[in-house]
């Protein structure tokens, strides 16, 4: 089965660059999710999609910004990286709206170093 | 706002059992628990959408208690390979998804 497909798997990048991570959502999923996990620590939530709208907004830093385009897929735009933005940076998808009412299935993550 | 997950960290032997436990501030849509082992991404283990609902697969279970808003994972007969962190994740009126801290679960032979 089809599973979340996050591009590219690492990344690194200097200060001050810029990064765009994408996300394709498990097919007929419209629903996007994206969070950000330092090492030891929890997925924080950054931001959400459904049906190509912004549903919900966490923690992303206002450097960053993200989008969902018409075939569902999305890509999380970061710039002016700084040294705390290096993290493993997942995506997940669901089906049917972002309170969490179905299950949400995770991509393998990008691995973003910024140096 | 997060959910506010405990214990911190649990560790077991082999066939030993554990209780997990989630609570949030807030009225929930929904109670997910996913499994996240180092380095990989977390993987889905149940979902729970109403109050009072039960769930479970072979040794694993919750329980999702609306009116407390609060969950509960139970592992019983721990395996080798339940080791991992233990997440849960909330959906309320307001908020998407949103992740607990974790629970670093070790089992040992």
């Amino acid at each position: 089965a089809a599973g979340v497909i996050q591009s590219p798997r690492h990344l690194i990048k200097e200060k001050r660059e810029t990064a765009t991570l994408k996300c394709y959502p498990i097919p007929r999923h419209d629903t996007v999710y994206w969070y950000q996990q330092g090492p030891g620590q929890d997925p924080q939530f950054l931001i959400s999609f459904y049906e190509k709208m912004q549903s919900d907004k966490g923690s992303i830093p206002d450097r960053f910004s993200a989008q969902q385009f018409s075939d569902y897929h999305s890509e999380l735009n970061m710039s002016s990286l700084e040294l705390g933005d290096s993290a493993l940076y997942f995506c997940a998808s669901s089906l049917g709206g972002g309170a969490g009412n179905t299950e949400a299935f995770f991509g393998q993550g990008t691995r973003l170093t910024v140096v | 706002q997060q959910p506010v997950q405990s214990p911190q960290a649990v560790i077991l032997r082999e066939g030993e059992d554990a209780v997990i436990n989630c609570s949030s501030s807030k009225a929930l849509y929904s109670v997910h628990w996913y499994r996240q082992k180092h380095g990989e991404a977390p993987v889905f283990l149940m979902i729970l959408l109403k109050g009072g609902e039960q769930k479970g697969h072979d040794k694993i279970s919750a329980s999702f208690n609306e009116k407390k808003q609060q969950s509960s994972l139970y592992l019983t007969a721990s395996q080798l390979s339940y080791s991992g962190t233990y997440f849960c994740g909330t959906g309320s009126p307001s908020d998407d998804m949103r992740f607990g801290a974790g629970t670093r679960l070790t089992v040992k032979p």
